[in-house]
């Protein structure tokens, strides 16, 4: 596609529940990422993946949240058991690849709100 | 890990005036910066970006200088425009080997009065 799209916009979910979060890179990006943005902040970094491979993972803050890119295409983070302290925007990016220096185009995030 | 402070948090100009925005990271490791501009409701998108092998780079309306010796780098914005009115991010990565994961600074509201 000619962007990175993001579904759902906007997510509100009771605590405890499970979410799935979902990313459409560029066509033909190899290399996705996902960060966190609270209010306020900067985006932190979450996990990135090149490929089907999650290359780093060490941005997830704990075991409750999980991504996937089977196809080395779309990507889904999942969050188990949510909390109120896991509402923010989830931002998804992709680039060409991991190994050069070109910037990411960014969706336009997915607002979660955990109540 | 990396660190990245930003600074200032929050920037008024009139239209037609400069801004600058400055940004320092604490890894001497890291080789490329890039700068982001966000608006409301909108993931950020680059405007800018600068590698370890050069000293400044100018796009139109906008520049960014970088001095590695002292570890910071900042971003010229000349004729600000209220379309300018933003929050832009700076950001700065290893690349390479560390697959390019960025750590951005804080951010800073940008607020063009015309």
């Amino acid at each position: 596609g000619a962007g990175v799209s993001q579904t759902p916009s906007n997510k509100v979910t009771e605590k405890g529940k499970y979410v799935e979060l979902r990313c459409d890179p560029i066509s033909g990006h190899t290399a996705l990422y996902w960060y966190r943005q609270s209010l306020g902040q900067g985006p932190e970094f979450l996990i990135y993946f090149q490929g089907t491979g999650a290359a780093d993972d060490s941005g997830l803050p704990n075991d409750r949240f999980f991504a996937v890119r089977p196809e080395g295409s779309v990507s889904t983070l999942k969050i188990q058991r949510t909390e109120r302290g896991d509402s923010a925007v989830y931002l998804c990016a992709s680039s060409w690849d991991m190994w050069t220096n070109y910037g990411y185009t960014f969706g336009s995030g997915t607002r979660l709100t955990v109540v | 890990g990396e660190n990245v402070e930003q600074h200032p948090s929050t920037l008024s100009v009139q239209e037609g005036d400069s801004a600058v925005i400055k940004c320092t990271y604490s890894d001497s490791a890291s080789n490329y910066f890039p700068w982001y501009k966000q608006e409301l409701g909108k993931g950020p998108q680059l405007i800018i970006d600068i590698r370890s092998n050069v000293g400044e780079k100018k796009d139109q309306r906008i520049a960014v200088t970088l001095n590695k010796t002292a570890k910071h780098f900042s971003l010229h914005i000349t004729e600000t425009q209220p379309e300018d009115s933003a929050v832009y991010f700076c950001a700065a990565s290893r690349a390479v080997n560390a697959g390019n994961m960025l750590t951005f600074g804080g951010g800073t509201r940008l607020m063009v009065k015309p």
